[in-house]
């Protein structure tokens, strides 16, 4: 069974700098891309960004509103990926998910979807 | 801009079904999206990946009366036998490269 489970929210002053860590579970993680998605207070869905497989240069891509600000990263022998935020402003409290893409389907076609959510981690910005 | 738009609510009564329409922007419509559900006061859960042609896979344990279908640049999912459990936010993804969106979700209440 696939698990994800995310750490390491809570309060933080804007400005300042904080760390989410995705522990993952039930699959070979070196293989996927993972990412992150944020849910604002009564708002929807927001992709952070994401980090590729190894195999295709561990490379990452960030959303518009975080772009130089937030930075993903992944440890395969540990099975963790990392989110690290900095310059936090208010507009960054928000529920913070791990997510693991489907991958590649057996046509050759990688497929972006979100397949595997984690439960979330609760990140407050605020003086 | 690759962009999702979805309708803000939907309402069908318990037993009834209920169809959601998410649609692509211009010069994307051949994209393949997902659904996911999201309950009250719960993280989302992936439904089912959907494809241009109609086809569709979805998730384990998530009962056949969730489905999907196309047409051009727009993505269904239609609930059948509508549960009180259905009464969520749902909301459509899609992909590309470098970049992933999500649609501003639909409310569905079960009367």
């Amino acid at each position: 069974e696939v698990q994800l489970v995310e750490s390491g929210g809570g309060l933080v002053q804007p400005g300042r700098s904080l760390r989410l860590s995705c522990t993952a579970s039930g699959f070979t993680f070196g293989d996927y891309v993972m990412g992150w998605v944020r849910q604002a207070p009564g708002k929807g869905l927001e992709w952070v960004g994401f980090i590729r497989s190894k195999a295709y240069g561990g490379t990452t891509d960030y959303g518009a509103s975080v772009k130089g600000r937030f930075t993903i990263s992944r440890d395969d022998s540990k099975t963790i990926a990392y989110l690290q935020m900095d310059s936090l402003k208010t507009e960054d409290t928000a529920v913070y998910y791990c997510t693991r893409e489907s991958g590649w389907d057996s046509s050759g076609r990688y497929v972006g979807a979100v397949q595997h959510w984690g439960q979330g981690t609760l990140v407050t910005v605020s003086s | 801009q690759l962009v999702l738009t979805q309708s803000p609510s939907a309402s069908a009564s318990l037993g009834a079904s209920v169809k959601l329409t998410c649609t692509l922007s211009s010069g994307h419509s051949t994209n393949a999206i997902a659904w996911h559900q999201q309950q009250p006061e719960k993280g989302p859960r992936y439904l089912m990946n959907l494809n241009s042609d109609g086809s569709h896979s979805r998730g384990d344990g998530i009962p056949d009366r969730f489905s999907g279908s196309s047409s051009g640049a727009e993505r269904y999912l239609t609930i059948s036998n509508l549960q009180s459990e259905d009464e969520a936010e749902y909301y459509c993804q899609t992909w590309a490269n470098g970049i992933r969106v999500f649609g501003t979700g639909t409310k569905v209440t079960v009367l």
